[in-house]
Formats: structure tokens, C-alpha cells, sequence
């Protein structure tokens, strides 16, 4: 199982508002350690969406946007489009591993 | 533009070796630390090695620690893994990624293949 733990899967309707949770341990997240989110599309490659717990790259719609709080973190998608439908990851550093760890990745459905 | 273009990924049989290449272009490669991520066939992301810009810092995951080597040219703009015994759980898409503020990995290769199998 993975370091950090996400949610399989989240479903909403368009237009409404989903979170995706991320909750890791003293030696990563709880450490003070930032973290950051990732969008994978159907066959392709991830792509970075939030870094720095709350920040959005350039062209990354403001519909998207992360919070963190001791030992968790979490995604929020307002407004949601159909071409939100993808597989979201989370991710930071692990003290005790020496290295990044990502969630198992939560797979969001638009219903 | 930024662009990272991974190759060398193929079928290679149990207890086998493979060196897959990332070629960057489109920034400054010796200022940046870089990645290995991996993807098994319907899974989830799995971090695997990172080396500091100038290569004197390596990590790796416990799961391939001793077995995979990273490394990087910076005169060729080129990032390296080398993957020695390999085993069927090896067998994922291998993306580099560019570490960009704070680690978060802001910029992904397309991911090459490897397949573990006899």
C-alpha cells in the first residue's frame, strides 16, 4: 500500500464541488514536508496541477486548488467540467525513506 | 518549450539488464534536479530514483535500491537509468520528470515501456 493514503475513487455531478483527501504520516507530511498534486488523463502523462500545498501553475484553471493541515492535505475541483474526469495523485518527502512518495491516486468520475 | 523524451524501454526476460535515456531540451538540464517515476500496468505512481543537478546526490526507493542506477550527462542533456535484475514487478512505463519548486515534478516525459517477461 502506499505512504499516502487517497480515496480510490470521487464521482459529482457537473458544476458541483468534489475534495480529494491525502493523509500521510509524522515522517512526511506531518513533518512539515509540502505537498503537491498531480492530473493524469487516460493515456498520458501526469501533469503537475498544484505544488507547494496550494499553488497552480500557469494554465491551471483557479477551479482547482489545495489545502494542507497537519497530517493532510486535500484537492478541491469547484465547478466541475467533464474534462476533469482523470486520475489524481498526491505527493511529498519522506524523512524516514529518503526520497518522494506519491498517493495511490484517486480516480474522479463526472457523472 | 520544455521537453523530455524517454527511450531504451523493450521485453527483456527475468534476471536481464536495460538502460533507459531521457533526452531534455528546452532549459538549462544541468540546473535541475531530475526524477524517475514509474507505472505499473494499471496502477498507481511510484517514485524510483532522483539525482541532484550535478549528479552528486542520489536517492533511490527501497524497491529497487541496489539493482537501478541513475545517472546523468549534463554535456548531452541526458538523463540515465541503468536497471539490472530485473524482475516481473519491474514491468511499468518509466517517465523522467524535472524537479521543479520544492520537488514537486513539473515537468513529465511521455514514459517508455519496460516489460519484464520470459
Amino acid at each position: 500500500q502506499s505512504v499516502l493514503t487517497q480515496p480510490p475513487s470521487v464521482s459529482g455531478a457537473p458544476g458541483q464541488r468534489v475534495t480529494i483527501s491525502c493523509t500521510g504520516s509524522s515522517s512526511n507530511i506531518g513533518a512539515g514536508y509540502d505537498v503537491h498534486w498531480y492530473q493524469q488523463l487516460p493515456g498520458t502523462a501526469p501533469k503537475l496541477l498544484i505544488y507547494y500545498n496550494n499553488n497552480r501553475p500557469s494554465g491551471v484553471p483557479d477551479r482547482f486548488s489545495g489545502s494542507k493541515s497537519g497530517t493532510s492535505a486535500s484537492l478541491a475541483i469547484t465547478g466541475l467540467q467533464a474534462e476533469d474526469e482523470a486520475d489524481y495523485y498526491c505527493q511529498s518527502y519522506d524523512s524516514s525513506l529518503s526520497g518522494s512518495v506519491f498517493g495511490g491516486g484517486t480516480k474522479l468520475t463526472v457523472l | 518549450e520544455v521537453q523530455l523524451v524517454e527511450s531504451g524501454g523493450g521485453l527483456v526476460q527475468p534476471g536481464g539488464s536495460l538502460r533507459l535515456s531521457c533526452a531534455a531540451s528546452g532549459f538549462t538540464f544541468s540546473s535541475y534536479e531530475m526524477n524517475w517515476v514509474r507505472q505499473a500496468p494499471g496502477k498507481g505512481l511510484e517514485w524510483v530514483s532522483y539525482i541532484s543537478s550535478s549528479g552528486s546526490t542520489i536517492y533511490y526507493a527501497d524497491s529497487v535500491k541496489g539493482r537501478f542506477s541513475i545517472s546523468r550527462d549534463n554535456a548531452k542533456n541526458s538523463l540515465y537509468l541503468q536497471m539490472n535484475s530485473l524482475r516481473a514487478e519491474d514491468t511499468a512505463v518509466y517517465y523522467c520528470a524535472r524537479a521543479g519548486i520544492l520537488q514537486s515534478l513539473d515537468y513529465w516525459g511521455q514514459g517508455t515501456l519496460v516489460t519484464v517477461s520470459s
